[in-house]
């Protein structure tokens, strides 16, 4: 079936490093796939998407390229703030371009970034 | 951007007793609910899926008489934990996803959290 499999952490950075969150993915047909962010005693939010291959999706300096090659979806960051600390879900959705709209989600890294 | 709200956000109840989670899209109708449960360190597991109208379809392994799912209008749907126990004792999410021009699109309630004592 469908998996997502993400990067355990947690991973602890120091403020202005670069951050990688690997992902890669399992699925039939064309999936959708999702990075969503959990802020401490939030809710999930999308931050960010791709629907197809080689499609880059981006927002709040956050970037991650769907790399059909190679099953993935690594998220990156060039220079992390304090205020990026959360926890970081992989998804992807199934069907194709994603028209199904189930998500299947990866186990979540936590990021911890210090001062 | 939409807005789905949960109530309660905490809940502390007695082994035995029923616990009822309500979702909310404020702003938008949502087609379908879905209510997830989140274990500490671990992903996000879907429980069952709710469509306005029509009864919840459930995941595999879970007991859809203990989990009483009811997607009242388009912007309503409830968890009924009944007889809980504190093995159900977990963080629970719910998303909804409305009428939009991209149907993956999931808005995500601040989760429940249930403590069964």
């Amino acid at each position: 079936g469908n998996s997502v499999t993400q990067m355990e952490g947690p991973v602890t950075l120091s403020e202005e490093a670069f951050l990688t969150i690997n992902c890669t993915y399992t699925a039939t047909g064309y999936p959708s796939l999702f990075w969503y962010v959990q802020y401490p005693g939030e809710g999930l939010q999308l931050l960010l998407k791709a629907t197809k291959a080689d499609d880059k999706g981006s927002n709040k300096g956050f970037e991650a390229t769907y790399r059909k090659e190679t099953t993935s979806f690594h998220l990156e960051k060039g220079s992390v703030q304090v205020s990026d600390s959360a926890v970081y879900f992989c998804a992807l959705s199934e069907g194709y371009g994603g028209s199904q709209g189930n998500l299947i989600f990866g186990k979540g890294t936590k990021l911890s970034v210090k001062p | 951007g939409a807005v789905v709200s949960q109530h309660p956000s905490w809940v502390i109840c007695k082994s035995g007793t029923s616990v009822k989670i309500e979702c909310r899209s404020l702003d938008f109708q949502a087609t379908t609910m879905f209510w997830y449960r989140q274990f500490p360190k671990q992903s996000l597991m879907l429980m069952a899926t709710s469509n306005e109208g029509s009864k919840a379809t459930y995941e595999q392994g879970v007991e859809k008489d203990k989990f009483l799912i009811n997607h009242a209008s388009l912007t309503l749907s409830t968890l009924t934990v009944t007889s809980a126990h504190p093995e159900d004792s977990s963080f629970y999410i719910c998303s909804a996803r409305g009428r939009q021009r991209f149907s993956y699109e999931q808005y995500f309630g601040p989760g429940t959290r249930l403590t069964v004592t």
